[in-house]
């Protein structure tokens, strides 16, 4: 089974500073995206963020980058200069069958002022 | 329009009583996805549209679950005779093509009592 590992249900972070999230994911695709997607109290998944897996160069969006590690199978999330508004579920998603996404259980990020 | 719009976005159902959930999404979107997210779960992949047609079901869980969406736009997922299992949000998600980033709404939180 093509499975996504989020190994952390909670994190903590203080306003401004900087958190990283965890994901490992299985895939059999040979070329894929892999995707961060923040899901606020509105329910609304949000892209935060997306890699080429053919790209070794790590994706950037302003305050968010990843590690992507395409040997190991590792897709983490780095937040800098955290703000309140980045308080959320956080989840990591891999592809699976080339349209639908497989999601991990989510990493739940506080934002302390 | 300019996201995808889902309704209604609360229901209560009794057990055994019958449900439909909308979703309109993104105008001129090819592909439409429906997902089921469990409370404290990733959103879980129940099946794809490609215009009009119906391309992969594998997810939907038992027969009671049927989806449709016959002017390739529009889409109703229907759940026959509701069981507290089936408590969940519904997202719904477009995209242009197929592979491309999906578009998802803000989901219908179904609580079944």
């Amino acid at each position: 089974a093509q499975t996504v590992t989020q190994s952390q249900p909670e994190m903590s972070v203080q306003e401004a500073e900087t958190v990283t999230l965890s994901c490992t994911y299985d895939t059999s695709e040979s070329d894929y995206y892999l995707f961060w997607y923040k899901q606020p109290p509105s329910r609304q998944m949000i892209l935060v963020i997306r890699q080429e897996a053919y790209k070794q160069q790590n994706a950037t969006e302003n305050r968010f980058s990843v590690n992507f590690q395409k040997a190991a199978k590792s897709f983490s999330l780095k937040i800098s200069d955290s703000q309140l508004g980045d308080a959320a579920m956080y989840f990591c998603a891999s592809p699976n069958s080339g349209y639908a996404l497989n999601f991990g259980k989510g990493t739940s990020l506080l934002v302390t002022p | 329009g300019a996201g995808v719009s889902q309704s209604p976005r609360y229901k209560v159902a009794k057990r055994g009583q019958d449900v439909a959930l909308r979703c309109d999404p993104i105008s001129g979107h090819v592909s439409l996805f429906w997902y089921q997210q469990a409370l404290g779960q990733g959103p879980e992949f129940l099946t794809y549209f490609q215009n009009e047609a119906q391309l992969d079901k594998s997810g939907l869980p038992s027969d009671r679950f049927f989806a449709e969406r016959p002017e390739g736009s529009v889409s109703t997922l229907k759940i026959q005779r509701t069981q507290q299992e089936d408590s969940a949000v519904y997202l719904c998600a477009s995209s242009a093509r197929t592979g491309d980033t999906y578009t998802f709404g803000s989901g219908t939180r179904l609580t079944v009592v």
